[in-house]
């Protein structure tokens, strides 16, 4: 069964820093893209990140682009999501999922509130 | 960037009803198209993926069709489990864009 568990949410002032994992589990971690992708409260869904299998190619939309930094420890089956600069704006849930053309497996999301 | 309007923003049905929810790209995105259900406190489900190809597991009542810019999504028999919210997700270039979302209800 495959499983992405996400850690590291909480409350972050405003241009502080924080750092999300995700622990994947019940597949080949190394054979799949992952990505990051947030839901501000009762608002739609964003992408926010995509690597690729090896690491060496990351994609990020032109809001988060330069202040955040998706990577990937195969060897762990564990996903990372460092921000950066936050802004109030980037307050939400954020789901690790598995990126195999679309997202076809989300963790259960965590929360990041950035707020002074 | 590919803008994904969807459309209704909500809708309410009865037991048994057929439903359908349509999303519009600003560009043709060659069927790289998934529906996702989103239930209250939950994370996202991938229901349909290519356009038309049911996840498994995924009740066959769910089906989903179109090409080029307009894709829709068909639930044939409302069913209470039903209830939630559904995005559209465009995957043929990023900045991979969701719609905004519609909210299904039970009458």
């Amino acid at each position: 069964e495959v499983q992405l568990v996400e850690s590291g949410g909480g409350l972050v002032q405003p241009g502080r820093s924080l750092k999300l994992s995700c622990a994947a589990s019940g597949f080949t971690f190394s054979n799949y893209y992952m990505a990051w992708v947030r839901q501000a409260p009762k608002k739609g869904l964003e992408w926010v990140a995509t690597i690729s299998t090896s690491g060496s190619r990351t994609y990020y939309p032109d809001s988060v682009k330069g202040r955040f930094t998706i990577s990937r420890d195969n060897a762990k089956s564990s996903l990372y999501l460092q921000m950066n600069s936050l802004k109030s704006e980037d307050t939400a849930t954020y789901y690790c999922a598995r990126h195999s053309d679309y997202f076809d497996y989300w963790g259960q999301g965590v929360m990041v509130t950035v707020s002074s | 960037d590919i803008q994904m309007t969807q459309s209704p923003a909500s809708l309410s049905a009865s037991l048994g009803e057929t439903i359908s929810i349509e999303c519009r790209a600003s560009e043709d995105i060659y069927s790289n198209l998934a529906w996702y259900q989103q239930k209250s406190g939950k994370s996202p489900q991938l229901l349909i993926y290519a356009a038309n190809r049911l996840q498994d597991g995924v009740p066959s009542r769910f089906s989903g069709s179109g090409s080029g810019t307009q894709y829709s999504l068909k639930i044939s028999g409302m069913q209470p489990e039903d209830e939630g919210d559904y995005f559209c997700l465009q995957g043929s270039k990023f900045p991979y864009t969701f719609g905004a979302g519609t909210k299904l209800e039970l009458k």
